[in-house]
């Protein structure tokens, strides 16, 4: 059962513009909703991550956007670069449940110059 | 600070043989967590070891084992490959208390 559901597929944005992810869930016990960036050959970094108890959380040229009626959140990324090029996984979790975390199937990114 | 180790980079097996992937958590954490991520997907929880113990398991076959060293250090044990096996799998470590995963760069397992 797929739990996390993430859109679009790919994207493809010209350098300064602002690509948007979003991603829908379906399990109403997830507190934790971190997002990560993983490059070709390397593992997934942590990029940014709320709870929700906000519904916006920015950090340099990331902003998460939390609507917790809709089981919805999206990654905004502000004044988008040629290296912000990779794909972009959102990912939910329960907090007081170990440390599962469930992905969304990925968002490949590119920035044209 | 060194972050998440594994080891090795790259594996090809065959069919029905058994692989050992080692991982090393990054400096201060003591939990580790296992992920396979299939080409084109995102990772999919195999299990959890804190305290030298599994504490939570993702839904995959008992051919799929692991364990957690003293030093927390960890190893994934996978029996009677398939050739849906092949994929890159992923390490990750964090503190307990809900604190950020940091994952590895992975092992890339091909199953011939």
């Amino acid at each position: 059962q797929q739990q996390v559901k993430q859109s679009p597929q790919s994207l493809i944005v010209q350098k300064g513009g602002i690509p948007i992810i979003n991603c829908a869930y379906e399990n109403t016990a997830f507190d934790y909703f971190p997002w990560y960036q993983q490059f070709p050959g390397k593992g997934p970094a942590l990029l940014i991550a709320i709870r929700p108890d906000v519904s916006e959380k920015k950090e340099g040229r990331f902003t998460i956007s939390f609507n917790k009626s809709a089981k919805q959140f999206s990654l905004h990324i502000m004044d988008s670069q040629p290296g912000d090029s990779a794909t972009y996984f959102c990912a939910a979790k329960e907090e007081t449940s170990g440390s599962r975390l469930t992905f969304g199937e990925g968002t490949q990114l590119t920035v044209n110059p | 600070d060194a972050g998440v180790t594994q080891s090795p980079t790259h594996l090809i097996k065959t069919r029905g043989q058994q692989v050992t992937l080692r991982c090393s958590p990054k400096s201060g954490h003591d939990t580790v967590s296992w992920y396979q991520q299939a080409l084109g997907q995102g990772p999919q929880f195999i299990f959890q070891y804190y305290e030298e113990e599994e504490r939570q398991r993702g839904n995959f076959p008992d051919r799929f084992s692991g364990h957690q060293f003293p030093n927390y250090s960890s190893e994934l044990n996978v029996n009677a490959l398939l050739l849906g096996d092949s994929a890159l799998y992923l390490c990750a470590s964090s503190r307990t208390g809900n604190q950020p995963q940091h994952f590895g760069d992975g092992t890339r397992l091909s199953i011939l």
